[in-house]
């Protein structure tokens, strides 16, 4: 069964400090990789997507993707208190079905 | 670019009542769409996916007679709850993408469901 593990949290930074979000998986098949913000009782907010090993840089967000690893990670430069959501990350197996498989989401807290 | 239309954002209604929200995408055309059900503080649920043209696929324990999907066009999907009962009280959220492979999904509003 292909799992997307992430830790629950919450995670809590400071206001300007960089928010550091894990994700694992575990099929070597997922080739595409989508990380998404959640507010409370809003719908996930497509942020970024990667699928080439290495660092995809956007504005204050950074995702960076090991395959060698199973590890997909997004990094949040100069946290703000508006930040503070959940963030849900995805894998998505090429040629398959097209049915991305969601991460259960990691609480970030931004504290100013 | 990428907007999915949701609608209605929120409905409140009588147990024993049919509902069905539209999930529309606005600006590409939706060769898939996804209907994810969410509780407060919990993760999205994959209820089901469902492709232009063709039924829908239904996750397991997720009855296809009381969650009726309808993907008539590349920009419409409509999920009807049949005599809804408080239990299905919920967020829905719907989602579509394009067939790329590496396409994500983009997420409309939601419609949270209140059965009285």
């Amino acid at each position: 069964q292909k799992e997307v593990e992430q830790n629950s949290g919450p995670l809590s930074v400071p206001e300007g400090a960089i928010a550091s979000l894990n994700c694992t998986y575990s099929d070597r098949g997922s080739q595409s990789f989508f990380w998404y913000r959640q507010y409370s009782g809003k719908s996930p907010e497509l942020i970024m997507f990667i699928y080439s090993n290495g660092d995809k840089e956007d504005g204050r967000f950074t995702a960076q993707l090991n395959k060698a690893s199973q590890y997909v990670s997004l990094l949040i430069r100069d946290s703000q208190p508006s930040d503070s959501a959940t963030y849900l990350c995805a894998g998505l197996e090429s040629g398959g079905s097209y049915i991305p498989t969601f991460g259960r989401g990691t609480s970030l807290i931004v504290h100013p | 670019g990428a907007v999915v239309s949701q609608h209605p954002s929120w409905v409140i209604c009588k147990s024993g009542t049919s509902v069905k929200i539209e999930c529309r995408s606005l600006d590409f055309q939706a060769t898939t769409m996804f209907w994810y059900r969410q509780f407060p503080k919990q993760s999205l649920m994959l209820m089901a996916t469902s492709n232009e043209g063709s039924k829908a696929t239904y996750e397991q324990g997720v009855e296809k007679d009381k969650f009726l999907i309808n993907h008539a066009s590349l920009t419409l999907s409509t999920l009807t709850v049949t005599s809804a009962h408080p239990e299905d009280s919920s967020f829905y959220i719907c989602s579509a993408k394009t067939g790329g492979t590496y396409q994500p999904q983009h997420f409309g509003d939601g419609t949270r469901l209140s059965i009285l």
